[in-house]
């Protein structure tokens, strides 16, 4: 079944980055875009950015433009987030979701989600 | 500007049934959405993608006791025989050109 576990969150103080990572599992890792979905703190959820399936094509939601980062190694099925110069606006759960096989932009499969805390 | 917009919160009673609504802005009526379960303390689940004709497809084991159906710029979510496991937020999610976009959720009270 497909699994998506999400790693990497903590504390951190403004201004310092982070990086996460999404393991995946029970699917074809390479064949599919994914996406990174923050919740902040009891809100709701906000898309942040989008990889396509050979890493080739990146988005971003214009709140993270110009500091985050997605990447990926199909090598190891492993999605990666680098979040740059954070802001205690970041603070949230980071959701690793999988692109559907039909649309891209649709998360069919969520992960369980990774909670990163920006503050002094 | 893509954006969905749901009401904050809706209730309804145990065994009945409820109509969420997920309404997309002005010129983008046309759009297909996703419908997405949260309940308390867990990530989100994939409930079905709904298109503007009404016709929709599932997630993987999600109950008949979903439906989704559209009209115009709205897209609804009705969960019928309403069970205490379906009390959760819910939200709806789009796409455009290069982004992509949630609704501020409706939280389900089943009374």
């Amino acid at each position: 079944q497909v699994q998506l576990v999400e790693s990497g969150g903590g504390v951190v103080q403004p201004g310092r980055s982070l990086r996460l990572s999404c393991a995946a599992s029970g699917f074809t890792f390479s064949s599919y875009g994914i996406h990174w979905v923050r919740q902040a703190p009891g809100k709701g959820l906000e898309w942040v950015a989008i990889i396509s399936y050979d890493g080739n094509n990146k988005y971003y939601a214009d709140s993270v433009k110009g500091r985050f980062t997605i990447s990926r190694d199909n090598s190891k099925n492993t999605l990666y987030l680098q979040m740059n110069s954070l802001r205690a606006e970041d603070t949230a759960v980071y959701y690793c979701a999988k692109g559907a096989v039909d649309t891209t932009w649709l998360c069919d499969y969520w992960g369980q989600g990774t909670l990163v805390t920006v503050s002094s | 500007q893509l954006v969905l917009t749901q009401s904050p919160s809706a209730s309804a009673s145990l065994g009945a049934s409820v109509k969420l609504t997920c309404t997309l802005s002005s010129g983008h009526s046309s759009y297909a959405i996703a419908w997405h379960q949260q309940q308390p303390e867990k990530g989100p689940r994939y409930l079905m993608k709904l298109n503007s004709d009404g016709s929709h497809s599932k997630g993987d084991g999600i109950p008949d006791r979903f439906s989704g159906s559209s009209s115009g710029a709205e897209r609804y979510l009705t969960i019928s025989s309403l069970q205490s496991e379906d009390e959760a937020d819910y939200y709806c999610q789009t796409w455009g050109t290069g982004i992509g976009v949630f609704g501020g959720g409706t939280k389900l009270t089943v009374l």
